[in-house]
């Protein structure tokens, strides 16, 4: 079975500063993975997503995040982080032929003046 | 512009009183999804719809059913609300053989039980 683990409860970062949220996947096979923002009282939003190809993907809002096989990892990062991007961060797999998304538990991101 | 719109934002139902939450879609998706997500925690998938193909969790209680009336619209029936079931409920669409295309969420009902 799948499943993610986000290490990290709630990360504190001053803005400007730069921010990396840990996501551990584990799956048979290749992954589709998928990195989700979710800001108060709203749905989810797709950040970027890797299926295949170059392991380092870009996103919106000036998110990337590495997929490394050799450690289960899809760590999401931003170089330097602004107020907007307080929110929860949500990393999940999908299954090839599941059609089903499997979540973390998320990361609170708070970010200090 | 292309979307997923979720009814009411904010319900608020009696203990046992049945509840009914929909969820519309215009971008013709086949796959329709309702997650249930607690304060904190992930989302958890409740059941699923492959165009009319419906397709329940394991651990999804019996109290939560579903319809699905053509490929719009999508409902999500709460036959007898627990205390345990205030959540916010999010519907999510997909395209048909989309396993690496990302879920689009609606913004979500969320549901309080008094």
């Amino acid at each position: 079975a799948q499943s993610v683990t986000q290490p990290d409860i709630h990360i504190t970062v001053s803005e400007g500063a730069s921010l990396e949220l840990r996501c551990n996947y584990s799956y048979g096979a290749t992954p589709y993975l998928f990195w989700y923002v979710q800001s108060p009282g709203q749905g989810l939003q797709l950040l970027l997503k890797y299926f295949s190809g170059d392991t380092l993907v870009q996103g919106i809002k000036g998110f990337e995040a590495e997929f490394k096989r050799s450690q289960s990892s899809f760590n999401l990062r931003k170089p330097s982080v602004h107020w907007s991007d307080a929110a929860e961060y949500f990393c999940a797999v999908g299954a090839v032929n599941a059609g089903k998304s499997t979540f973390g538990d998320g990361t609170t991101l708070t970010v200090k003046p | 512009d292309a979307m997923v719109i979720q009814n009411p934002r904010y319900q608020v139902t009696q203990f046992g009183k049945p509840v009914t939450l929909s969820c519309s879609q215009t971008l013709n998706h086949n796959v329709m999804y309702w997650y249930q997500q607690k304060s904190s925690q992930a989302p958890k998938l409740l059941f699923h719809y492959y165009d009319k193909d419906f397709n329940n969790e394991a651990d999804t209680p019996d109290n939560f059913q579903s319809r699905r009336p053509n490929t719009s619209f999508c409902f999500l029936d709460i036959r007898s609300p627990g205390l345990g079931d205030a959540a916010m409920y999010l519907c999510a669409t997909r395209p048909r053989g989309g396993d690496n295309s990302p879920l689009h969420f609606g913004n979500g009902t969320r549901l309080t039980v008094t």
